[in-house]
């Protein structure tokens, strides 16, 4: 059973709109959350995380939002550039992410059109 | 099997020594990354093998070398290490290199003394 998932397959966005990546889970256990892009035959790279002590984290352009009682968080990109389109991953750890053990979801693949 | 399986768990070794992490995957997966993570930091990319080919190497120093000896295998041959190596490493596949099923192993915890 998938403790990560992402529903969407994949994304279509305008350039410059909001590009909104959701992500659910299931185990409570999950104290530390990432999301990750991946290019084409390169390593995902880290985009930002969030500590389950927390509802938001924003970091330029990403914002990561959090929402514990629904076991649900979302990444925003705004705006969005097509420099973005590319597979991201949702994953979510236990123990502040020091133990290793990332699940992943199985990703969303975002296309920012011009 | 829908696992990467990593070994050793633990490994504690010396300056001098020269080891080996092996990882492993029976799924069929053509893309095969090592990764570290130092304590509450998020992993950090070393190298990404796509279709057994090294396609991305993170200025990772020589003292750590990879190798990806068929399609379902991947190791790290590790010598002359400093203190500051000690980390977790992990091990990651993918079903392409698009990143498609992507799934960790659960690391090896080396300590360089």
């Amino acid at each position: 059973d998938q403790q990560v998932k992402q529903n969407s397959p994949s994304l279509s966005v305008q350039e410059g709109r909001i590009s909104i990546l959701n992500c659910d889970y299931t185990n409570s256990m999950f104290d530390y959350f990432l999301w990750y892009k991946k290019y084409p035959a390169e390593g995902p790279t880290f985009l930002i995380s969030i500590s389950s002590i927390k509802d938001k984290n924003e970091d330029g352009r990403f914002t990561v939002f959090l929402n514990k009682s629904a076991k649900h968080l979302s990444l925003h990109i705004v705006p969005s550039q097509p420099g973005d389109s590319a597979v991201y991953f949702c994953a979510a750890s236990v123990y502040g992410g020091s133990q290793g053990n990332l699940i992943f979801g199985k990703g969303t693949k975002l296309s920012v059109k011009p | 099997d829908t696992e990467v399986t990593q070994t050793p768990k633990h490994l504690v070794m010396g300056m001098t020594n020269k080891k080996s992490l092996k990882c492993e995957q029976h799924m069929g997966h053509r893309a095969m990354y090592w990764y570290k993570q130092k304590a509450k930091k998020p992993p950090e990319l070393m190298f990404v093998y796509s279709y057994e080919k090294l396609s991305i190497n993170e200025s990772v120093p020589s003292r750590f070398s990879p190798e990806c000896p068929n399609s379902s295998l991947l190791n790290l041959h590790l010598h002359a290490l400093q203190p500051e190596d000690s980390a977790l490493y992990l091990c990651a596949s993918s079903q392409t290199p698009e990143g498609y099923g992507y799934t960790f192993g659960s690391g090896t915890r080396l300590t360089v003394v």
